[in-house]
């Protein structure tokens, strides 16, 4: 069964407003990670926080990890129409380079 | 998206056809990774290669055979495929396979 999945499946936001994903998995970590798609292209990594981290931040971009709930959050502040993409949680259980994703998150940004 | 090159863009194929997708890292890294991303399905990890060496191989079936001559380049030959192997195949490196990984733009692969 899948590792990582997000919450919700689809987003549509005006310009200036927060994004907020959600990811839940199922068994113990090493990380997580945070990747972006644009349609059909590959995808882009955004953020990795380690399972002994609780927050990260890179520009616009903060996620949290709680991992008593097997949880964590991207949040978008300020979006931008170029924030339009899919984006997934991917999780790294220890099996060195095993990487599981989630279904991932659809995000629209209304200029 | 230039670190990691995939070739072609987009293939059709018979059944019967063979053909090879080629990926290229020039990021200096030492694990290679092929995945299948399904419509309506999560990106699937098809396999790992760490220094050439072929580490993970996710139950794929053998008319995917993967091809690691160096830590630069990685190929996925496909042979006598199904419809339903109609997918976008993404190539990825990393550092180590504990990093990141770096994606390629995929190739959009269907299958007659």
């Amino acid at each position: 069964s899948q590792q990582g999945e997000e919450d919700p499946q689809a987003l549509s936001i005006q310009e200036g407003e927060n994004a907020t994903m959600n990811c839940s998995y199922k068994t113990s970590i090493n990380n997580l990670q945070w990747y972006r798609q644009n349609s059909g292209r590959g995808l882009v990594h955004l953020i990795l926080i380690r399972s002994n981290e609780r927050e990260k931040h890179s520009g616009r971009l903060r996620v949290t990890l709680d991992t008593s709930k097997k949880s964590s959050s991207l949040l978008i502040t300020a979006s931008r129409a170029a924030d339009t993409a899919s984006y997934f949680c991917a999780t790294d259980s220890g099996s060195y380079g095993k990487l599981t994703f989630g279904q991932g998150t659809i995000l629209t940004v209304h200029p | 998206e230039t670190g990691v090159t995939q070739t072609p863009r987009h293939l059709v194929m018979g059944m019967t056809n063979k053909k090879s997708l080629k990926c290229e890292q020039h990021l200096g890294h030492n694990a290679m990774y092929w995945y299948k991303q399904s419509a309506k399905k999560p990106l699937e990890l098809m396999f790992v290669y760490n220094f050439k060496e072929q580490t993970e191989n996710n139950s794929v079936p053998s008319r995917f055979s993967p091809e690691c001559p160096n830590s630069s380049h990685l190929f996925l030959h496909l042979h006598t495929l199904q419809p339903e192997d109609s997918a976008l195949y993404l190539c990825a490196s990393s550092q180590t396979t504990v990093n990141e990984q770096f994606f390629g733009p995929g190739t959009r692969l269907t299958v007659l």
